[in-house]
């Protein structure tokens, strides 16, 4: 199974919700991590899990909180967003904690509105 | 910033032709990975090579990397419709340190 899955596809939240974004993957792999994508843009990395444990926090704000509640799970709080956070946002994984040296999978990403 | 540039930002080519695009990056890297994204999607990992390597194929894929002149260059040859998507480079750095996406070149091949 090579195959990182995230749901839900599209969210539309309003500014006063609490959401949450999951990612899952099945490959084994020890770190995954959330990007935010605006259109036309790369991906902006988020945060770093490595062996279920934060290891990069990329100044994001608090309103979006992090959780690996296992190895192969990596979700998303989302509270108190803005119109400015809509964007993709991609779940990824890769095999090795030397996040640098090896290919990342990417799940097909959650579309999130905020209105 | 160690980001890589791609160039061009947009290429438009006809179904069977070639199509070449080139990454610049300013810093020593450990590997660079070229990924496809088509619209509104995830993703899709493509080619990664290594510092120590000047040449890759997969399939209809080539890269090069020149490590001298600090770029790498992905050729799609006889290009199809399905093809079309925005493509990315990707600089890989021993340790820690986490990929730097280039800002990515929009491929359209029109049929």
């Amino acid at each position: 199974d090579t195959e990182v899955t995230q749901t839900p596809k599209h969210l539309v939240m309003g500014m006063t919700n609490k959401k949450s974004l999951k990612c899952e993957q099945h490959m084994g792999h020890r770190a995954m991590y959330w990007y935010k994508q605006k259109a036309k843009k790369p991906p902006e990395l988020m945060f770093v899990y490595s062996y279920e444990k934060l290891s990069i926090n990329e100044s994001v704000p608090s309103r979006f909180s992090p959780e690996c509640p296992n190895s192969s799970l990596l979700n998303l709080h989302l509270h108190a967003l803005q119109p400015e956070d809509s964007a993709l946002y991609l779940c990824a994984s890769s095999p090795r904690d030397r996040i640098g040296s090896y290919e990342q999978y990417f799940g097909p990403g959650t579309r999130l509105t905020v209105t | 910033s160690q980001q890589g540039e791609e160039d061009p930002q947009a290429l438009s080519i006809q179904e069977g032709e070639n199509a070449t695009m080139n990454c610049s990056y300013k810093t020593s890297i450990n590997n660079l990975q070229w990924y496809r994204q088509n619209s509104g999607r995830g993703l899709v990992h493509l080619i990664l090579i290594r510092s120590n390597e000047r040449e890759k194929h997969s399939g209809r894929l080539r890269v090069t990397l020149d490590t001298s002149k600090k770029s790498s260059s992905l050729l799609i040859t006889a290009s199809r419709a399905a093809d079309t998507a925005s493509y990315f480079c990707a600089t890989g750095f021993s340790g820690n340190t986490p990929l730097v996406f280039g800002k990515g070149t929009r491929l359209s091949v029109i049929a």
